[in-house]
């Protein structure tokens, strides 16, 4: 079974600065997709960013970047120039590419990002 | 507004009470699932749906059960209510061939 691991509950960071999420995952499957989810105090959750496993260049939405590393099952989120409403938990992701999306996300236990003004 | 709705958005139930989560979307999606929240767990999925008329279970189905009703909605169903089940349930459906789930707003349940 795939697992996701966010070894960082909460993480901290001064408005303007960047600050970089850390996502690790375990899978024997050479083609799936990452994602990264966002969930503000409203409890809406929000897709921030995708990544396809078969391409190498990392996905970028904005001041949100991805650094994948395929081999080292790594999947981080950087936010650059933080603001206030990027205060939220972030949630790493995965997602096996079935065609059908049969089996839904596998989500790691989240990271609550804390932003100082 | 086109997506995924939810209802209730709340709910307070006694042990050994009995309801349903109802979820319905409007985007003509073929997979449906319903998950939990807990804190410090992050969501697991408890059932899921690949299309109308078949269900299959997730991570964490005891307890629980569901109906597909039709390709726009998908219940959950508590027959008798435990305090671990007190959680936040999400609900979320998919267009097959596409993997970018569309969430509903979440419904809290707290079990006495």
């Amino acid at each position: 079974a795939q697992t996701v691991t966010q070894s960082q509950p909460e993480m901290s960071v001064q408005e303007a600065e960047t600050v970089t999420l850390s996502c690790t995952y375990d899978t024997s499957e050479s083609d799936y997709y990452l994602f990264w989810y966002k969930q503000p105090p409203s409890r809406q959750m929000i897709l921030v960013i995708r990544q396809e496993a078969y391409k190498q260049q990392n996905a970028t939405e904005n001041r949100f970047s991805v650094n994948f590393q395929k081999a080292a099952k790594s999947f981080s989120l950087k936010i650059s120039d933080s603001q206030l409403g990027d205060a939220a938990m972030y949630f790493c992701a995965y997602s096996l590419y079935s065609g059908g999306g049969a089996d839904g996300l596998t989500f790691g236990k989240g990271t609550h990002l804390i932003i100082q003004p | 507004n086109a997506g995924v709705t939810q209802t209730p958005k709340f709910q307070v139930l006694k042990t050994g009470q009995s309801m349903t989560l109802q979820c319905a979307q409007d985007m003509n999606h073929n997979s449906m699932y319903w998950y939990r929240q807990d804190p410090g767990m992050g969501l697991r999925l408890i059932y899921y749906s690949a299309s109308e008329g078949t269900t299959d279970k997730g991570e964490v189905p005891n307890g629980y059960n569901v109906s597909r009703l039709n390709k726009r909605e998908f219940s959950l169903r508590l027959e008798s209510a435990a305090p671990s089940q007190t959680s936040v349930y999400f609900c979320a459906s998919i267009y097959s061939g596409a993997n970018v789930l569309t969430f509903g707003a979440g419904s809290r349940l707290t079990v006495l």
